[in-house]
């Protein structure tokens, strides 16, 4: 059974660099159909997509986040990570972890881990 | 960026009824529509994939339509663990997209 488990700082500064890593277990990640993404939920309201990653390196982002993010992924642990930078209280969310399915039939975040709460405040 | 929206913004439904969700693309997205339903302190759970699939172990009672710009999600009987809130999403370009999400509670 896959599992994918978020990891990092819960409470933040603004300005500082938001820093979380996603830790996969229980199944293949080295999968050419397979990309990894980050998204999130700020408080109450719906979901963004972040960005995705390949286990080659390949990435592609939200444009409206991309000037202040990277995703970056270490097949040797089975983890990647999201960094974004300048932080502002805009920025406090559930952030998600979520393994993105892309074959010739679907393209789908199929596995996802339980979350973490990132809060920013001075 | 394509635009989802979802209607209505919440529903309140009983055990039993039959309900359904549409999602509205701002351009045409072919049938590349996703379904998911979150649980309150849970992460989203994949229903629906290319419109109309059903995600294996998801109950046969869900069920999706629709191409192009217009999306539905029907519950056939709605069941106690239904009670939940259900995104759409895009997967035609980038960003991947979601709706604001329709919130189904208990009449």
């Amino acid at each position: 059974q896959l599992q994918l488990q978020e990891s990092g700082p819960g409470l933040m500064k603004p300005s500082e660099t938001l820093s979380l890593i996603c830790s996969v277990s229980g199944g293949s990640f080295n999968s050419h159909n397979h990309y990894w993404g980050w998204i999130r939920q700020p408080p109450g309201k719906g979901l963004e997509w972040i960005g995705s990653i390949s286990s080659s390196g390949d990435t592609y982002y939200n444009p409206s986040l991309k000037i202040r993010v990277r995703i970056s992924v270490d097949t040797s642990k089975n983890q990647f990570s999201l960094n974004l930078n300048s932080v502002t209280a805009a920025d406090t969310a559930l952030y998600y972890c979520a393994r993105q399915t892309i074959d010739s039939s679907r393209d789908v975040f199929d596995a996802w881990g339980q979350g973490m709460v990132v809060t920013v405040s001075s | 960026d394509i635009q989802m929206t979802q209607s209505p913004s919440s529903l309140s439904a009983s055990v039993g009824d039959r309900v359904t969700i549409t999602c509205r693309a701002s351009q045409s997205i072919s049938s590349y529509l996703n379904w998911y339903q979150q649980k309150p302190g849970k992460a989203p759970n994949l229903l629906i994939y290319v419109a109309s699939s059903l995600q294996s172990g998801v109950s046969s009672r869900f069920s999706g339509s629709g191409s192009g710009t217009d999306f539905t999600l029907t519950i056939s009987s709605l069941q106690p663990e239904d009670f939940a809130t259900y995104y759409c999403q895009e997967s035609y370009s980038t960003p991947r997209t979601f709706g604001q999400g329709t919130k189904v509670e208990i009449k």
